[in-house]
């Protein structure tokens, strides 16, 4: 069956350590992954996109990886602050290109 | 400019009514999909409106139901409601169908008593 899993439910690090965020999928050949943040009580943001044929992405102290052979992206936040902290989720778009599946979420906690 | 605007925000409701929520997309966005969130099941892909044509739907039951206007506005409907219907009820809005970035709105919180 077709599943998304991201690491783990909670994230806990200290500030200005470099957080990784693990999303690994079953069962799909996604053309794309990308990965949102979310806070409380508000919709998820958009962050970063990667494509099948691109290995890593960066955006400021944002990059994401993507091995379609692991079936797995990578997300890594760097020099890690306290306003980092939030849900993040990862989307991929199923075998048909149509619609957006996300995982579960990891809620990250960056401790000052 | 204007990001994407839901209505209302809050809603409580009584099993067995029926609810109406809207979504206004980004000026100039032709896609609107709608998303249930709760936490026990995550975000899930409800169904996706573009030209006024629902294109993909998820897996939920009739009883959900959305439409789209000429303007791109979407409005989705869910009938006789169910408590397992409480739930954030997120819109996004893209570019054009299948549009790799979508931009969220606040969702509605929509709680069934």
């Amino acid at each position: 069956s077709q599943k998304i899993e991201q690491n783990s439910e909670a994230l806990n690090i200290q500030e200005g350590k470099t957080a990784t965020l693990t999303c690994n999928y079953t069962n799909y050949s996604p053309a794309y992954l990308q990965w949102y943040r979310q806070d409380p009580g508000r919709g998820p943001v958009f962050l970063l996109l990667i494509r099948e044929n691109e290995k890593e992405k960066r955006k400021e102290r944002l990059k994401v990886t993507f091995d379609t052979t692991l079936k797995q992206s990578l997300f890594h936040i760097t020099a890690s602050q306290p306003a980092d902290s939030a849900t993040y989720l990862c989307a991929l778009d199923d075998n048909y290109g149509q619609n957006f599946v996300f995982g579960p979420g990891t809620r990250l906690s960056v401790l000052p | 400019k204007a990001g994407v605007t839901q209505t209302p925000r809050y809603l409580i409701k009584t099993r067995g009514q029926q609810v109406t929520l809207s979504c206004s997309p980004i000026s100039g966005h032709r896609s609107v999909s709608w998303y249930q969130q709760t936490p026990g099941q995550g975000l899930q892909f409800l169904f996706e409106y573009f030209s006024e044509t629902q294109r993909n739907k998820g897996n939920f039951p009739g009883r959900f139901s959305g439409r789209q206007f000429s303007n791109s506005r979407s409005e989705m409907n869910v009938s006789t409601l169910e408590l397992g219907d409480s739930a954030l009820y997120l819109c996004a809005s893209s570019l054009e169908l299948g549009n790799t970035e979508a931009f969220f709105g606040q969702g509605t919180r929509l709680t069934v008593v």
